[in-house]
């Protein structure tokens, strides 16, 4: 059965330091993976995908995300983090049954001045 | 192109109520996908609608239900509301959904809670 793990609650980084926010999953065949935002008390906003081909995918707001195959990983980031970019982030694959998408619990991810 | 939608952002009901939440796709988006986000349970999947049918139901009593009209606009609907079922429900389009690759695009929730 498909599944993500985001092993962090919470990640806490320096205003203007990279950031790295983990996921790992586990799928059968190739994956298709997902990265959503959401600020509060609002939706989830998309921010990238991969599908196939170059395994680093670039995505809005200055995030990319890294595809793994060897460690099973698709880890968010970016190179120098904003405030602004506080949020809750998930990570999410398509479940083989329904295509509906199976998602990580969520990392907190703070980013303090 | 205008966002999905959702209406009302905010509802306070007491338990044994029903309820009925709206939500307006992205246009040209024939799927429309329900999910319940909680604390305690994260993100759950309740429904999918496209072309008006149910394709796919998430692990939820049948208190919980939907539709979808011919405009693609989708409502759901809780009945018998319990203090469990306070929640985010947020709404999902996407052009066809049912295809791995397919984003789903989402609304900004309805925050439901039971008292």
């Amino acid at each position: 059965a498909q599944s993500v793990a985001q092993p962090e609650d919470q990640v806490n980084v320096a205003e203007g330091n990279p950031l790295t926010v983990k996921c790992t999953y586990s799928v059968s065949g190739n994956p298709y993976l997902f990265w959503y935002v959401q600020y509060p008390n609002r939706g989830l906003q998309f921010l990238l995908k991969y599908i196939t081909g170059d395994n680093l995918v670039k995505g809005s707001y200055g995030f990319e995300a890294e595809f793994n195959k060897s460690q099973t990983s698709f880890h968010l980031k970016k190179p120098s983090a904003l405030v602004s970019d506080s949020a809750l982030y998930f990570c999410a694959v398509p479940a083989d049954s329904n295509y509906q998408l199976i998602w990580g619990a969520g990392t907190k991810l703070i980013i303090k001045p | 192109k205008a966002g999905v939608t959702q209406t009302p952002r905010y509802l306070i009901k007491t338990r044994g109520q029903q309820v009925t939440l709206s939500c307006s796709p992205i246009s040209g988006h024939r799927s429309v996908s329900w999910y319940q986000q909680t604390p305690g349970q994260g993100l759950q999947f309740l429904f999918e609608y496209f072309s008006e049918t149910q394709r796919n139901k998430g692990n939820f009593p049948g208190r919980f239900s939907g539709r979808q009209f011919s405009n693609s606009r989708s409502e759901m609907n809780v009945s018998t509301l319990e203090l469990g079922d306070s929640a985010l429900y947020l709404c999902a389009s996407s052009l066809y959904g049912g295809r791995t690759a397919d984003t789903q695009y989402f609304g900004p929730g309805t925050r439901l809670t039971v008292l």
